[in-house]
C-alpha cells in the first residue's frame, strides 16, 4: 500500500526566514510519481510540482526547490526567503505511473508566515 | 482558460436526504477524479473516470455513495441518505491522459457538504 508522511503538523516562521517541508513515502511500485500541492485560505489546491521516481535531480523555481532523495523516500520542499503569501497548507502526494493514478496525500503542513 | 467548476459552492442538507454535487472539469481534460477532504481522514480519493472505460470506485465508502460523468464531460457525485459523518469538502480535479503519458491533476474549488 502507498503511504505519504508529513511529520511536520505546522510550522510557524518570519518573513524572510527560508522554511522546508519535510515528505517521507512509502510505495511498493519501483516508478511513481511525487507531487505537492499547496492550500491557501481561500480552499482551492494548487499544483505546485510533479517528479516521476527516475528523475532524481533536483528541482527550483524561484524561492521554491524541492529535494528529492530516493534512498530516504524523502521528497522535501523549501521556501527560501519566505513571504505572508506563502502561508497555507501544503500537501505532498504519491500515485502510481499507471492506471488511475489516483492521488495518495500526505496530512498537510500548515506554515504560517508572520510579518 | 478556465479551470475546473464545481457547484454548488456549499450545501446544507438534513440527515436522511439525498444530495448532488456537480463538477465541470477543464475542457479536454478526459480524466475526473472525486476527492474528499475531512477533518478525520485527510484529502482521500472517492472515484475516478477516464474516458469510455468503466470507473475506478475503489474509494467509494459505501454504496449510498455514487457517481456518473456524461458525455465524457460533466460528473455529478450523489450521496442517498446522507449522515453526519458524510460532512466533509467534496473536491473534482480533472487531467489530461494523453497515448503514452498523463499530466498533473487540476483542482476545483470544492463543494462544502454540512449534514445537520
Amino acid at each position: 500500500a502507498q503511504k505519504v508522511t508529513q511529520a511536520q503538523t505546522e510550522i510557524s516562521v518570519v518573513e524572510k526566514e527560508d522554511v522546508t517541508l519535510d515528505c517521507v513515502y512509502e510505495t511498493r511500485d519501483t516508478t511513481y510519481y511525487l507531487f505537492w500541492y499547496k492550500q491557501p485560505p481561500s480552499g482551492e489546491l494548487v499544483f505546485l510540482i510533479r517528479r516521476n521516481s527516475f528523475d532524481e535531480q533536483n528541482e527550483i523555481s524561484g524561492r521554491y526547490s524541492w529535494n528529492f532523495q530516493k534512498s530516504t523516500s524523502s521528497f522535501n520542499f523549501t521556501i527560501t526567503a519566505s513571504q505572508v503569501v506563502d502561508s497555507a497548507v501544503y500537501f505532498c502526494a504519491l500515485s502510481e505511473v499507471k492506471g488511475a493514478q489516483k492521488l495518495v496525500f500526505g496530512q498537510g503542513t500548515r506554515l504560517t508566515i508572520n510579518p | 482558460g478556465a479551470g475546473v467548476s464545481q457547484s454548488p459552492s456549499n450545501k446544507v442538507t438534513e440527515k436522511g436526504k439525498d444530495v448532488e454535487l456537480r463538477c465541470d472539469p477543464i475542457s479536454g481534460h478526459t480524466a475526473l477524479y472525486w476527492y474528499r477532504q475531512s477533518l478525520g481522514q485527510g484529502l482521500e480519493f472517492l472515484i475516478y473516470f477516464q474516458g469510455n472505460s468503466a470507473p475506478d470506485k475503489s474509494g467509494l465508502p459505501s454504496d449510498r455513495f455514487s457517481a456518473e460523468r456524461t458525455g465524457g464531460s460533466v460528473s455529478t457525485l450523489t450521496i442517498q441518505r446522507t449522515q453526519q459523518e458524510d460532512s466533509a469538502v467534496y473536491l473534482c480535479a480533472s487531467s489530461l491522459v494523453a497515448l503514452r503519458d498523463s499530466y498533473e491533476q487540476y483542482f476545483g474549488p470544492g463543494t462544502r457538504l454540512t449534514v445537520t
